[in-house]
């Protein structure tokens, strides 16, 4: 089993409001990831976290804050988003296995911001 | 800096023929590499990986790598028009930890029956 599930499937809110974004995995993988894609784009990478650790920041603004509860639950805090940052996002995990890690990617959630 | 690159298309082929999808790399750090299949709106699907020179199959599927060449591609046998979809190339290397996927920008593959 290769499921990653995220909710909600679509969200909207306003630029004041403050949401969460929910991931779950629970093939017992290691790493988990955050991932936006824009229309017509590859996915960019946003955080990593490794054994609930975090691990990777790719200079995301502070607006997006992600949580990680456990090993099997990812969360990404959203508040005082801008219409720009309307997007797919995309909840990935892996076993953190080196050179043969894979990540499998959960449904997404696709984000309006008004 | 570290790139992958794709033709965006589209590729069309039409149902039953081979589709060849190919990506060039620049890191020659990278050791694996990914084909996604995503679907317009959805999210992207694991096909195959392969981290070994030569070729990797997968029913109608087929990895090729060449490390020398620093090129990938996928072969896409009897083609059907579900097939029809964006596929990503990615790539990682001990640089990032293996941690960090490099995407390509995508190559439309359009199917006509």
């Amino acid at each position: 089993d290769t499921e990653v599930t995220q909710t909600p499937k679509h969200l909207v809110m306003g630029m004041t409001n403050k949401k969460s974004l929910k991931c779950e995995q629970h093939m017992g993988h290691r790493a988990m990831y955050w991932y936006k894609q824009k229309a017509k784009k590859p996915p960019e990478l946003m955080f990593v976290y490794s054994y609930e650790k975090l691990s990777i920041n790719e200079s995301v603004p502070s607006r997006f804050s992600p949580e990680c509860p456990n090993s099997s639950l990812l969360n990404l805090h959203l508040h005082a988003l801008q219409p720009e940052d309307s997007a797919l996002y995309l909840c990935a995990s892996s076993q953190w296995a080196g050179g043969t890690d894979t990540q499998y990617f959960g449904p997404g959630t696709r984000l309006t911001v008004l | 800096q570290k790139e992958v690159e794709q033709n965006s298309g589209p590729l069309s082929v039409p149902e039953g023929a081979i589709a060849s999808l190919n990506c060039t790399y620049s890191d020659r750090g990278s050791q694996s590499f990914f084909w996604y299949r995503q679907y317009s709106g959805k999210s992207p699907e694991l096909i195959m990986f392969i981290y070994s020179n030569g070729d990797k199959e997968d029913g109608r599927f087929t990895a090729q790598l060449n490390k020398a060449s620093q090129y990938v591609s996928l072969l896409i046998r009897d083609s059907q028009p579900s097939d029809s979809a964006t596929y990503l190339c990615a790539a990682v290397g001990p640089n990032s930890g293996y941690s960090t996927l490099t995407f390509g920008k995508g190559t439309m593959l359009l199917v006509s029956p």
